[in-house]
């Protein structure tokens, strides 16, 4: 079956940077693209970007622009999502989620809480 | 600030019909996906496409689309129904990117 575990929970100073992990299992990991969704408390989903784990390629929401960063590891089937310079606002759940399809996240992470505080 | 717009919150008495809508100048050009969320977990899918329910969504989930505006339908509401759900389409540039309504809170009553 289909699964993402991702890592857990981190807690980060202001300025600092976080690297949270997606390992997909169940599926050929090259073969769909990885999404990263946020989600502060008490708030809505924020679409942050995708990459596509055969390429490389990504493409980040115009927010996060110059602040994140998406790699993978083909060889352990785990995809990474880097976000530096990091403020209170970045206080969230960030999921993972599958990408078959445009706009289609067929499979989500567990999520990752990212607390920022100093 | 979104680019998609969807009601705060709607409600429905159980086993009527609740229409969700989500709007934007990209649902002109592209399908929006719904998601559902309800507390503590991750969201679920549960319409994409034109009108397509993944494996496991009942029947009573359908989705429609007209100008600038796509809609989720709960025909038959249950208990289990009350969530929050989402859409989410491509952004305005039509480019590879995306973006999430701004999601509305089902109460059955």
């Amino acid at each position: 079956q289909v699964q993402l575990v991702q890592s857990g929970a981190e807690v980060k100073k202001p300025g600092a940077s976080v690297k949270v992990s997606c390992k997909a299992s169940g599926y050929t990991f090259t073969s769909y693209d990885i999404n990263w969704v946020r989600q502060a408390t008490g708030q809505g989903l924020e679409w942050m970007g995708w990459m596509n784990p055969n390429s490389g390629n990504t493409g980040y929401a115009q927010k996060f622009q110059g602040r994140v960063t998406m790699t993978r590891n083909t060889s352990i089937s785990t995809a990474y999502m880097e976000l530096s310079s990091l403020r209170s606002e970045d206080t969230a759940v960030y999921y993972c989620a599958r990408g078959p399809m445009a706009t289609i996240f067929d499979y989500w992470g567990q999520g990752t809480l990212v607390t920022v505080s100093s | 600030s979104s680019e998609l717009t969807q009601d705060p919150a709607v409600s429905v008495a159980l086993g009527q019909t609740v229409r969700i809508t989500c709007q934007g100048d990209s649902l002109r050009s592209y399908y929006a996906s719904w998601y559902q969320q309800k507390p503590g977990q991750a969201p679920v899918l549960v319409i994409y496409g034109k009108n397509n329910r993944p494996s496991g969504i009942p029947d009573r989930f359908s989705g429609s689309s007209s100008g600038n505006t796509a809609s989720l339908t709960i025909t038959g509401a249950q208990a289990e129904d009350e969530a929050d759900y989402y859409c989410n389409s491509r952004d305005s540039s039509g480019n590879h990117l995306y973006v999430f309504g701004t999601g509305t809170k089902v109460t059955v009553l």
